[in-house]
Protein backbone atom coordinates (compact mmCIF):
# COMPACT_ATOMS: atom_id res chain seq x y z
CA UNK A 1 0.00 0.00 0.00
CA UNK A 2 3.39 2.24 0.13
CA UNK A 3 4.47 1.82 -2.95
CA UNK A 4 4.23 3.97 -6.03
CA UNK A 5 4.28 2.21 -9.70
CA UNK A 6 6.10 4.13 -11.66
CA UNK A 7 6.03 3.37 -16.09
CA UNK A 8 7.75 2.96 -18.43
CA UNK A 9 11.17 1.96 -16.87
CA UNK A 10 12.57 3.87 -20.35
CA UNK A 11 11.37 6.21 -23.13
CA UNK A 12 12.70 7.29 -26.42
CA UNK A 13 11.52 10.23 -27.76
CA UNK A 14 12.10 12.16 -31.08
CA UNK A 15 13.42 15.91 -30.47
CA UNK A 16 9.85 17.97 -30.34
CA UNK A 17 7.70 15.37 -29.43
CA UNK A 18 5.87 14.74 -25.93
CA UNK A 19 7.45 12.22 -23.38
CA UNK A 20 4.70 10.80 -20.83
CA UNK A 21 5.23 8.79 -17.76
CA UNK A 22 2.70 6.87 -15.62
CA UNK A 23 2.89 6.90 -11.94
CA UNK A 24 -0.02 5.24 -9.98
CA UNK A 25 -0.32 4.51 -5.93
CA UNK A 26 -2.86 3.29 -3.54
CA UNK A 27 -2.32 4.61 -0.37
CA UNK A 28 -5.46 7.27 -0.26
CA UNK A 29 -3.79 9.28 2.25
CA UNK A 30 -1.04 10.44 -0.08
CA UNK A 31 -1.75 14.61 -0.96
CA UNK A 32 1.13 15.44 -2.72
CA UNK A 33 2.40 14.47 -5.53
CA UNK A 34 5.93 15.61 -6.86
CA UNK A 35 8.34 15.07 -9.91
CA UNK A 36 11.83 15.06 -10.05
CA UNK A 37 14.52 15.50 -12.63
CA UNK A 38 17.84 13.45 -12.16
CA UNK A 39 20.85 14.10 -14.31
CA UNK A 40 23.71 11.16 -13.81
CA UNK A 41 25.62 12.20 -10.86
CA UNK A 42 24.18 14.74 -9.50
CA UNK A 43 20.68 15.12 -6.68
CA UNK A 44 17.47 15.63 -7.96
CA UNK A 45 15.88 18.29 -8.66
CA UNK A 46 12.05 19.57 -8.16
CA UNK A 47 10.27 20.08 -11.58
CA UNK A 48 6.41 20.38 -10.63
CA UNK A 49 3.81 19.00 -7.84
CA UNK A 50 0.45 18.62 -7.73
CA UNK A 51 -2.09 18.28 -4.75
CA UNK A 52 -5.57 15.75 -5.13
CA UNK A 53 -7.54 19.25 -5.51
CA UNK A 54 -6.66 19.91 -8.98
CA UNK A 55 -6.43 17.73 -12.03
CA UNK A 56 -3.92 19.08 -13.70
CA UNK A 57 -0.87 21.74 -13.36
CA UNK A 58 0.78 23.55 -15.84
CA UNK A 59 4.31 24.68 -15.62
CA UNK A 60 6.45 25.73 -18.47
CA UNK A 61 6.65 22.97 -20.56
CA UNK A 62 5.94 20.17 -17.82
CA UNK A 63 2.23 19.35 -17.20
CA UNK A 64 0.99 16.56 -14.42
CA UNK A 65 -2.33 15.56 -15.31
CA UNK A 66 -4.18 13.74 -11.98
CA UNK A 67 -7.13 11.48 -11.47
CA UNK A 68 -7.93 11.03 -8.15
CA UNK A 69 -10.71 8.46 -8.56
CA UNK A 70 -7.89 6.25 -10.64
CA UNK A 71 -5.40 6.85 -8.14
CA UNK A 72 -2.95 7.74 -11.25
CA UNK A 73 -0.82 10.69 -11.82
CA UNK A 74 1.03 11.66 -14.86
CA UNK A 75 3.65 14.22 -15.96
CA UNK A 76 3.68 15.40 -19.75
CA UNK A 77 7.02 16.41 -21.37
CA UNK A 78 5.76 18.70 -24.25
CA UNK A 79 8.25 19.78 -27.14
CA UNK A 80 10.75 17.11 -25.75
CA UNK A 81 14.77 18.34 -26.03
CA UNK A 82 18.16 16.66 -25.94
CA UNK A 83 18.98 18.40 -22.72
CA UNK A 84 15.56 17.00 -21.39
CA UNK A 85 17.16 13.62 -21.39
CA UNK A 86 17.40 12.28 -17.58
CA UNK A 87 15.74 10.21 -15.32
CA UNK A 88 12.55 10.79 -13.77
CA UNK A 89 10.75 9.94 -10.65
CA UNK A 90 7.33 10.78 -9.43
CA UNK A 91 6.45 11.05 -5.23
CA UNK A 92 3.49 10.60 -3.64
CA UNK A 93 3.31 12.13 0.51
CA UNK A 94 0.84 12.46 2.89
CA UNK A 95 1.03 16.39 4.56
CA UNK A 96 0.94 14.95 7.88
CA UNK A 97 3.36 13.14 10.56
CA UNK A 98 7.26 12.91 8.80
CA UNK A 99 6.18 14.39 5.66
CA UNK A 100 8.67 11.21 4.17
CA UNK A 101 8.25 10.43 0.03
CA UNK A 102 7.51 7.53 -1.43
CA UNK A 103 9.53 7.17 -4.54
CA UNK A 104 8.72 5.65 -7.83
CA UNK A 105 11.06 3.45 -9.93
CA UNK A 106 12.18 5.83 -12.14
CA UNK A 107 12.10 6.49 -15.53
CA UNK A 108 15.03 7.02 -18.14
CA UNK A 109 13.94 9.35 -20.90
CA UNK A 110 16.21 9.78 -24.15
CA UNK A 111 15.30 12.87 -26.62
CA UNK A 112 16.84 12.55 -29.89
CA UNK A 113 18.14 15.06 -31.43
CA UNK B 1 16.58 29.96 -2.89
CA UNK B 2 16.19 26.62 -1.26
CA UNK B 3 19.52 25.43 -1.47
CA UNK B 4 20.73 22.33 0.00
CA UNK B 5 24.18 21.29 -0.01
CA UNK B 6 26.66 18.31 1.03
CA UNK B 7 30.57 17.88 1.60
CA UNK B 8 32.01 16.01 0.55
CA UNK B 9 31.13 15.45 -3.21
CA UNK B 10 33.16 12.26 -3.61
CA UNK B 11 34.80 10.32 -1.29
CA UNK B 12 37.29 6.88 -0.72
CA UNK B 13 38.18 5.26 2.23
CA UNK B 14 39.75 2.04 3.41
CA UNK B 15 37.51 -0.85 4.53
CA UNK B 16 37.11 -0.72 8.53
CA UNK B 17 37.57 3.47 8.50
CA UNK B 18 34.48 5.56 8.96
CA UNK B 19 33.32 8.68 6.83
CA UNK B 20 31.20 11.84 7.47
CA UNK B 21 28.94 13.34 5.12
CA UNK B 22 27.57 16.99 5.90
CA UNK B 23 24.00 17.86 4.60
CA UNK B 24 23.55 21.72 4.88
CA UNK B 25 20.52 24.08 4.30
CA UNK B 26 22.39 27.56 3.15
CA UNK B 27 19.04 29.70 2.74
CA UNK B 28 16.30 28.22 5.32
CA UNK B 29 16.15 26.18 8.55
CA UNK B 30 15.21 23.14 7.95
CA UNK B 31 13.19 21.08 10.23
CA UNK B 32 13.26 18.07 9.31
CA UNK B 33 16.39 16.31 6.81
CA UNK B 34 16.03 13.53 5.17
CA UNK B 35 18.80 11.00 4.15
CA UNK B 36 18.92 8.59 1.08
CA UNK B 37 20.53 5.41 -0.71
CA UNK B 38 20.82 4.78 -4.35
CA UNK B 39 22.26 2.79 -6.43
CA UNK B 40 23.28 2.48 -10.01
CA UNK B 41 20.29 2.68 -12.06
CA UNK B 42 17.99 2.56 -8.97
CA UNK B 43 15.29 4.76 -7.23
CA UNK B 44 16.39 6.38 -4.28
CA UNK B 45 15.56 4.80 -0.76
CA UNK B 46 14.87 6.31 2.36
CA UNK B 47 17.40 5.60 5.05
CA UNK B 48 16.44 7.64 7.87
CA UNK B 49 14.34 10.85 8.88
CA UNK B 50 15.80 13.41 11.57
CA UNK B 51 14.13 16.07 13.31
CA UNK B 52 16.72 18.71 15.02
CA UNK B 53 17.67 17.70 18.91
CA UNK B 54 16.40 14.60 18.71
CA UNK B 55 17.40 10.90 17.37
CA UNK B 56 16.62 9.65 14.19
CA UNK B 57 13.92 7.19 12.77
CA UNK B 58 15.72 4.37 10.22
CA UNK B 59 13.84 2.79 8.25
CA UNK B 60 12.92 -1.14 8.77
CA UNK B 61 16.65 -2.71 7.31
CA UNK B 62 18.59 0.36 8.13
CA UNK B 63 21.43 -0.45 10.78
CA UNK B 64 21.15 2.74 13.13
CA UNK B 65 25.08 1.99 14.56
CA UNK B 66 26.28 1.59 11.07
CA UNK B 67 24.63 5.23 9.44
CA UNK B 68 24.75 7.45 12.68
CA UNK B 69 22.93 10.22 12.07
CA UNK B 70 23.09 13.54 13.66
CA UNK B 71 20.84 16.56 13.21
CA UNK B 72 22.82 19.01 15.83
CA UNK B 73 20.99 22.21 14.11
CA UNK B 74 18.36 23.64 12.03
CA UNK B 75 20.67 24.23 9.35
CA UNK B 76 22.93 20.89 9.39
CA UNK B 77 22.84 17.41 9.58
CA UNK B 78 25.47 14.52 9.37
CA UNK B 79 25.70 11.40 8.14
CA UNK B 80 28.47 9.02 9.70
CA UNK B 81 29.10 5.57 7.94
CA UNK B 82 30.97 4.06 10.44
CA UNK B 83 33.55 0.27 10.04
CA UNK B 84 32.69 1.31 6.11
CA UNK B 85 32.74 -2.11 4.06
CA UNK B 86 32.60 -1.97 -0.22
CA UNK B 87 29.21 -2.87 -0.09
CA UNK B 88 28.22 0.46 1.86
CA UNK B 89 29.70 2.14 -1.41
CA UNK B 90 26.83 3.96 -2.86
CA UNK B 91 25.03 7.53 -3.86
CA UNK B 92 24.02 8.99 -0.63
CA UNK B 93 21.59 12.13 -1.28
CA UNK B 94 20.23 14.12 1.81
CA UNK B 95 17.19 16.41 1.57
CA UNK B 96 15.69 18.90 3.59
CA UNK B 97 12.37 19.92 4.57
CA UNK B 98 11.62 23.43 6.39
CA UNK B 99 10.34 27.14 6.12
CA UNK B 100 11.21 27.90 2.46
CA UNK B 101 8.33 26.62 0.97
CA UNK B 102 5.70 24.54 1.11
CA UNK B 103 5.38 22.23 4.07
CA UNK B 104 5.65 19.00 2.48
CA UNK B 105 8.14 19.66 -0.40
CA UNK B 106 11.83 18.12 -0.04
CA UNK B 107 14.54 20.28 -0.85
CA UNK B 108 17.38 18.28 -2.11
CA UNK B 109 21.50 17.91 -2.00
CA UNK B 110 23.69 17.05 -4.75
CA UNK B 111 24.65 13.52 -3.26
CA UNK B 112 28.05 12.40 -2.22
CA UNK B 113 29.37 9.41 -4.10
CA UNK B 114 31.01 6.81 -1.33
CA UNK B 115 33.53 4.41 -2.42
CA UNK B 116 34.70 2.27 0.20
CA UNK B 117 38.11 0.17 -1.04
Amino acid sequence: QQQVKQSPQSLIVQKGGISIINCAYENTAFDYFPWYQQFPGKGPALLIAIRPDVSEKKEGRFTISFNKSAKQFSLHIMDSQPGDSATYFCAASGTSGTYKYIFGTGTRLKVLA
Amino acid sequence: GAVVSQHPSRVICKSGTSVKIECRSLDFQATTMFWYRQFPKKSLMLMATSNEGSKATYEQGVEKDKFLINHASLTLSTLTVTSAHPEDSSFYICSARGRAGPIDEQYFGPGTRLTVT
